[in-house]
């Protein structure tokens, strides 16, 4: 069974471009999830899609965006890069949703964005 | 502001001891609770999650949860040098199943001593 596949690995940009991430879920999973990871504010939720709907989203500014097509894919772009934006970029894929379902959630292995 | 705290650690064991790890957590409402291992450079990678008071083992690692105190534990039972990485508690901000959004804490980074 596959697991949850991100591209690009790696990229390099130039402050005030844009990168669009893509993300594709476990084969089932209706739940992506995007988190960032740096090493002085570690790993913080950006947004959670399902269905093709935002459901939940954290507490980042509007240059994060993001968006899930039907076959569950989701990409997320960030516009207007900052230095601070250099990270690594995680999706998460998730099947279940219910209160005690143990709804696993998986990572894949993220996108290292560098900002120069 | 929900929070997860996790000791950053390191904490040092040496080869074939348990290794305990503890993550408390602020909202009395949370749910579901996961253990991931982040060794350097990679991603998280699921060990185990939780979410009924008491134990649940899976060969070496047993995770504790005390809903009533608010903590979640991970015993890692003879422990290997490949353990050595850093462990992340997070806590699923998920009620009646509206969404999935994990909380995490800073992670304890564990030394495992040949």
């Amino acid at each position: 069974k596959a697991g949850v596949t991100q591209t690009p690995r790696y990229l390099i940009k130039t402050r005030g471009q844009q990168v669009t991430l893509s993300c594709s879920p476990i084969s089932g999973h209706r739940s992506v999830s995007w988190y960032q990871q740096t090493p002085g504010q570690g790993l913080q939720f950006l947004f959670e899609y399902f269905s093709e709907t935002q459901r939940n989203k954290g507490n980042f500014p509007g240059r994060f965006s993001g968006r899930q097509f039907s076959n569950s894919r989701s990409e997320m772009n960030v516009s207007t890069l900052e230095l601070g934006d250099s990270a690594l970029y995680l999706c998460a894929s998730s099947g279940g949703t219910g209160k005690n379902s143990g709804n696993t959630i998986y990572f894949g292995e993220g996108s290292w964005l560098t900002v120069v | 502001q929900k929070e997860v705290e996790q000791n950053s650690g390191p904490l040092s064991v040496p080869e074939g001891a348990i290794a305990s790890l503890n993550c408390t957590y602020s909202d009395r409402g949370s749910q579901s609770f996961f253990w991931y291992r982040q060794y350097s450079g990679k991603s998280p990678e699921l060990i185990m999650f939780i979410y009924s008071n008491g134990d649940k083992e899976d060969g070496r690692f047993t995770a504790q949860l005390n809903k009533a105190s608010q903590y979640v534990s991970l015993l890692i039972r003879d422990s290997q040098p490949s353990d050595s990485a850093t462990y992340l508690c997070a806590v699923n901000e998920n009620y009646g199943g509206a969404t999935n959004k994990l909380i995490f804490g800073t992670g304890t980074l564990l030394a495992v001593q040949p």
